[in-house]
């Protein structure tokens, strides 16, 4: 089966501190993303990478930097946390199936609160 | 990608059939219909996925109308377990195209 891994399923921060969310994946896939959900608002992607060192603004990239310095580990930084990144975090991988269609496969998320 | 609707919430019965629809009318050609759930505190988790012929897995069917512009899951003998958000999605076959998911449809499944 396929399995990616958040490093941590709750964090909690101080307004102004550098946070980093780890993802790693298993399964050699080339597509990572990073995902945040809130209450009524579904998933919204964050950023996204097709290959290393490659990345790609999502809709809400505002607040927010991407690193993936080896193809299995995706991570999203925060430079400065404020109270509004409150939000659970999902990470996703995929690769291209046959038939030209693309599979997400999502890790547990982490819960992360800005105090 | 194309948007989506779907309803927000819906109730069903353990051991029936659960529907649930989407609307996706603005799909075009080239872009696949995808379903997701999400169970409460998890991930999301994919269940099926298809272009224009209906689809059928382990978990459920998919039935996309002949227009391409809505579609149904078929959850055949709901149990609790599937209570779950459920998303519906369409994206193309571009690798690096943006993703969007809606707010889904909470469904709730009842003894």
């Amino acid at each position: 089966d396929v399995k990616v891994t958040q490093s941590s399923r709750y964090l909690v921060k101080r307004t102004g501190e550098k946070v980093f969310l780890e993802c790693v994946q298993d399964m050699d896939h080339e597509n990572m993303f990073w995902y945040r959900q809130d209450p009524g608002l579904g998933l919204r992607l964050i950023y996204f990478s097709y290959d290393v060192k490659m990345k790609e603004k999502g809709d809400i990239p505002e607040g927010y930097s991407v690193s993936r310095e080896k193809k299995e580990r995706f991570s999203l930084i925060l430079e400065s946390a404020s109270t509004n990144q409150t939000s659970m975090y999902l990470c996703a991988s995929s690769f291209p199936t046959s038939g030209r269609s693309y599979i997400q496969y999502f890790g547990a998320g982490t819960r992360l609160s800005v105090l | 990608d194309a948007k989506t609707t779907q309803p927000p919430s819906m109730d069903c019965a353990e051991g029936r059939a659960a529907n649930l629809p989407c609307n996706h009318s603005t799909i075009s050609g080239n872009e696949y219909v995808y379903w997701y759930r999400q169970i409460h505190s998890q991930g999301p988790q994919y269940i099926i996925h298809g272009l224009k012929n209906n689809e059928t897995n382990e978990m459920a069917s998919l039935i996309i109308t002949e227009d391409r512009k809505s579609s149904t899951l078929i959850l055949p003998h709901a149990t609790l377990r599937d209570t779950a958000v459920y998303y519906c999605h369409v994206r193309t076959t571009d690798s690096w195209g943006k993703f969007q998911f809606g707010a889904g449809t909470q469904v709730v499944v009842t003894p």
